[in-house]
């Protein structure tokens, strides 16, 4: 199974500062997926990260909200910019791995104030 | 559109009891279908998985269940302990191709002493 790591674990926030959070795998992968889980919530899909190609974003989530780097097949970042309080949510980082075996890191739980 | 429900959505039980968590899905054109475990404030820990050909799979006191063509999943955890208190959600795959992992609500659990 992949490990995922991710940082920082936790952070507050000031509205209108962007974060960025590290995810980091213990083995190449094709794709990274970033997911937010707002507050009493069920998970959501932000976008898909390829390595050497542009990010794929769900309905309703936009680049310049939350870009992507993904420079090689076991490191990628997501940044919430221009943050504001309905930004507070847990964000996963995961992989897909063996047969089609879904892996998440332990993500990082963001409070903007 | 895939849409999955999680029923209930929370559960008390005393520890000892054997209990049945119940997801369905609208569309039973699935890959496969994956059961995870997430503690308060964490990340997602995955618990199992089942391919669209099987009809169910074991892991210890856990046994998940899959009838694709009614749309049901039903997660059964015997003789439940305080340590099973998390949230139990399940996730489907479409069949075409890779493709996003659609989330259910989730069931709250609490095994008390």
């Amino acid at each position: 199974s992949a490990v995922i790591s991710q940082k920082p674990s936790r952070d507050i926030c000031q509205r209108g500062t962007s974060l960025t959070i590290q995810c980091q795998v213990d083995s190449q992968v094709t794709m990274m997926f970033w997911y937010r889980q707002q507050p009493g919530q069920s998970l959501t899909l932000i976008a898909t990260a390829n390595q050497g190609s542009e990010a794929t974003y769900e309905s309703g989530f936009v680049i310049d909200k939350f870009p992507i780097s993904r420079p090689n097949l076991t490191f990628s970042t997501l940044t919430v910019s221009n943050m504001s309080p309905e930004d507070s949510s847990i964000y996963l980082c995961s992989v897909v791995q063996g047969e089609n075996i879904q892996y998440f890191g332990a993500g990082t739980r963001l409070s903007v104030l | 559109k895939q849409e999955v429900t999680q029923i209930p959505a929370a559960l008390s039980v005393p520890e000892g009891e054997n209990l049945v968590l119940n997801c369905s899905f609208t569309d039973s054109a699935i890959y496969n279908l994956q059961w995870f475990r997430q503690d308060p404030g964490k990340g997602l820990t995955s618990l199992l998985l089942i391919q669209s050909s099987q009809r169910e799979q074991t892991s210890g006191r856990l046994n998940a269940s899959l009838d694709k063509s009614s749309g049901r999943s039903t997660l059964y955890i015997a003789a439940s302990q305080p340590g099973d208190s998390a949230t139990y959600l399940c996730a489907v795959r479409r069949d075409t191709g890779f493709q996003k992992l659609v989330f259910g609500t989730g069931t709250r659990l609490l095994v008390s002493p």
